[in-house]
């Protein structure tokens, strides 16, 4: 158990709709890192929130978006949702002066 | 470009016999590199990391990798694997991208498959 939680485990829904995926860092990580693992595409960096501000921008589409809360939880929302979208999303946190992160279970989300 | 690249997609081997992951990086500038495992339906575990220092570095579950810098390798060994080492593993780096940004890039994988 990495310290890192995510809800929730499964999610299927329709395309055209839209979900929010939900991290909580271990206790003491400032950074939060959302990735999507697909089939075609692997494992890619989505963004990172600091302490909540936003610091670094990967492969994210712009109907995509993300927020850090200020008790540090994190929210990943997705709209407009195409089949394409169905992957598992990971979120990973940090600690303050550490490179190493730690990975949550993932969300599996299904796109019908 | 900055990239991660694992030479193998899958990789069978008999329970007790050695192995050897490879992965090669491409950068023009000091990384940080790191292995995961993935388990079957699990989130992804580190299993060890090179930051700088010995070039050899050890890790949990018996498994070691070696940073060689002419060459831009971190390939991974186990000298001898159990069953319960059949997963997927993962090559990871950390370029430089700016005063706190650490996000880290993936190579695709390998699937170990280890046979009784």
């Amino acid at each position: 158990d990495s310290g890192v939680t995510q809800t929730p485990k499964h999610l299927i829904t329709a395309t055209g709709q839209r979900v929010t995926l939900r991290c909580s860092p271990r206790s003491g990580d400032l950074s939060v890192y959302w990735y999507q693992q697909s089939l075609d595409q692997g494992l890619q960096f989505l963004i990172q929130y600091y302490n909540g501000e936003e610091r670094a921008k990967g492969n994210i589409l712009e109907r995509f978006s993300a927020q850090q809360f200020p008790d540090l939880h994190s929210e990943l929302n997705l709209s407009s949702l195409e089949l394409g979208d169905s992957a598992l999303y990971f979120c990973a946190s940090s600690p303050p002066q550490g490179n190493e992160q730690f990975f949550g279970p993932g969300t599996r989300l299904t796109v019908l | 470009a900055q990239s991660v690249t694992q030479l193998d997609s899958q990789v069978p081997v008999f329970e007790e016999a050695p192995v050897e992951l490879r992965c090669n990086y491409s950068s023009s500038v000091s990384v940080y590199l790191f292995w995961y495992v993935q388990y079957p339906n699990q989130g992804l575990q580190l299993l060890l990391k090179y930051l700088s220092g010995s070039t050899l570095v050890k890790g949990i579950n018996g498994f070691e990798a070696e940073f060689n810098k002419s060459q831009t390798s971190f390939h991974l060994r186990k000298p001898s694997v159990h069953i319960s080492d059949t997963a997927e593993y993962f090559c990871a780096a950390q370029f430089p991208h700016g005063a706190g940004s650490y996000q880290l890039t993936f190579g695709k994988g390998t699937k170990l498959s280890v046979i009784p």
